[in-house]
């Protein structure tokens, strides 16, 4: 059972340069989360889908857009990088009913 | 104000002591409440959840009061695998984002 999966682990961009972290969960869970952890800061949420189909901001959304594909993936873009978003991008999932949230890898992103 | 606060840490104990860590939440419509464990470099994974009777897990004790809107975690006994960062968490309601402290280091030594 491999839970939530994250792709890439890392990744160097320069700024300005667009890309997609990919998340994806087998545990059938309707509700999943996009986090960033910096240093001294603990995680933020940066958007949110409760169900396929619908998408939230969250804390801290701007410079970044989801999708959620379908009941499985919901995708993270960052349409024009910037050093700021350099950051650990953690994805989560979560059954509605059971509320615990089940965190993948993390994907460390730099932005040069 | 930060939503959750915690004890900054870090801890720094020896095997076999017991520490506690506090956590207050500024929402009283919270509804949820967890600790989770970060190693580091890992991904947050939980601890436990805490109730308002109180739970407890092998060495681990939750407490949690809702008209101080305080909770506490206690280990007892601290192993070496016990140096993580400790989270604390809240929710507004069940399927809606997990609000973090900042966490709290723990490093045990033998």
């Amino acid at each position: 059972n491999a839970g939530v999966t994250q792709t890439p682990k890392f990744q160097v961009l320069k700024t300005g340069q667009s890309m997609t972290l990919q998340c994806a969960q087998d545990m059938n869970h309707n509700s999943m989360y996009w986090y960033r952890q910096d240093p001294g800061m603990g995680l933020r949420l940066i958007y949110y889908s409760a169900s396929e189909g619908t998408t939230d901001k969250g804390e801290v959304p701007n410079g970044y857009n989801v999708s959620r594909l379908n009941k499985r993936e919901f995708s993270l873009r960052l349409e024009s990088a910037a050093p700021s978003q350099t950051s650990v991008y953690f994805c989560a999932s979560s059954d509605t009913t059971r509320e615990t949230q089940y965190f993948g890898p993390g994907t460390r992103l730099l932005v040069l | 104000r930060k939503e959750v606060e915690q004890d900054p840490g870090p801890f720094n104990v020896p095997e076999g002591a017991t520490v506690a860590f506090n956590c207050t939440y500024s929402n009283s419509a919270s509804q949820s409440f967890f600790w989770y464990r970060q190693d580091c470099r890992k991904e947050p994974k939980l601890l436990m959840s805490v109730y308002s009777s109180g739970n407890e897990d092998g060495r681990f004790t939750a407490q949690l009061n809702r008209a101080s809107q305080y909770i506490s975690l206690l280990i007892r006994d601290s192993k070496l695998s016990d140096s993580a960062t400790y989270l604390c968490v809240v929710t507004h309601q069940a399927g809606t984002a997990l609000i973090f402290g900042k966490g709290t280091t723990l490093s045990v030594s033998s």
